[in-house]
């Protein structure tokens, strides 16, 4: 089965700057989704990017794909310690509703 | 709302004993997921039910593994019997078809340590 893959892997940054973390993927999507988990929880959903879209936008979160490279990127700007957490992208393909994940990215901001 | 509800939230057993693992979705959702969460594996996709039906359980590890749905609201992971390696985090999560379907909730996992 498929996996986002997330680079890089760990993150440090301090607070109010910009976090980039990118996923690929190997084969064709319908959608692709990005989950925020804190320490000891489960897995929130930010957003969903699909296969006709190149962007989007929800509060300080960007996303972008990039369906010819089989690629996606979040930005997180203006970072705050609260977004200390890891970051997982998703994949769905089309005909279910399975999402294969990605290793997870932790980011780390600094206050 | 109360999102996805599981029980127990830590679970000590030792190796050899049976271990359930409980989940309650959001209401109205038609679709429940269990995911595994290990370091060395990250989350893996075990088995998830559709209108309580079974539709994809090749995820799940072996035969001492077994995922019901009775009804729409409760569904239970067992493991049987249990072993050190099935020390992980385990998921639930739900979503609903008349809402897109594709965004899934999760619960908060069931920490379990099989000695």
């Amino acid at each position: 089965s498929q996996q986002g893959e997330e680079d890089p892997q760990a993150l440090s940054i301090q607070e109010g700057e910009n976090a980039t973390m990118n996923c690929s993927y190997k084969t064709s999507i319908n959608n692709l989704q990005w989950y925020r988990q804190n320490s000891g929880r489960g897995l929130v959903h930010l957003i969903l990017i699909r296969s006709n879209e190149r962007e989007k936008h929800s509060g300080r979160l960007r996303v972008t794909l990039d369906t010819s490279k089989k690629s996606s990127s979040l930005l997180i700007t203006a970072s705050r310690a609260a977004d200390t957490a890891s970051y997982f992208c998703a994949t769905v393909l089309y005909g279910n509703n399975r999402l294969a994940f990605g290793k997870g990215n932790q980011v780390v901001v600094i206050p | 709302d109360a999102g996805v509800i599981q029980s127990p939230r830590h679970e000590v057993t030792e190796m050899g004993q049976e271990v359930t693992l409980r989940c309650k979705p959001i209401s109205g959702h038609n679709s429940l997921f269990w995911y595994r969460q290990t370091m060395m594996r990250g989350l893996e996709l075990l088995i998830y039910f559709n209108n309580n039906v079974p539709i994809d359980d090749s995820g799940m590890p072996e035969d001492r593994f077994s995922a019901k749905m009775p009804n729409a609201s409760f569904s239970t992971l067992k493991i049987q019997p249990s072993e050190p390696r099935d020390s992980a985090v385990y998921f639930c999560a739900s979503s609903s078809e008349s809402k897109g379907g594709e965004t899934q909730y999760f619960g908060p996992g069931t920490r379990l340590l099989v000695l």
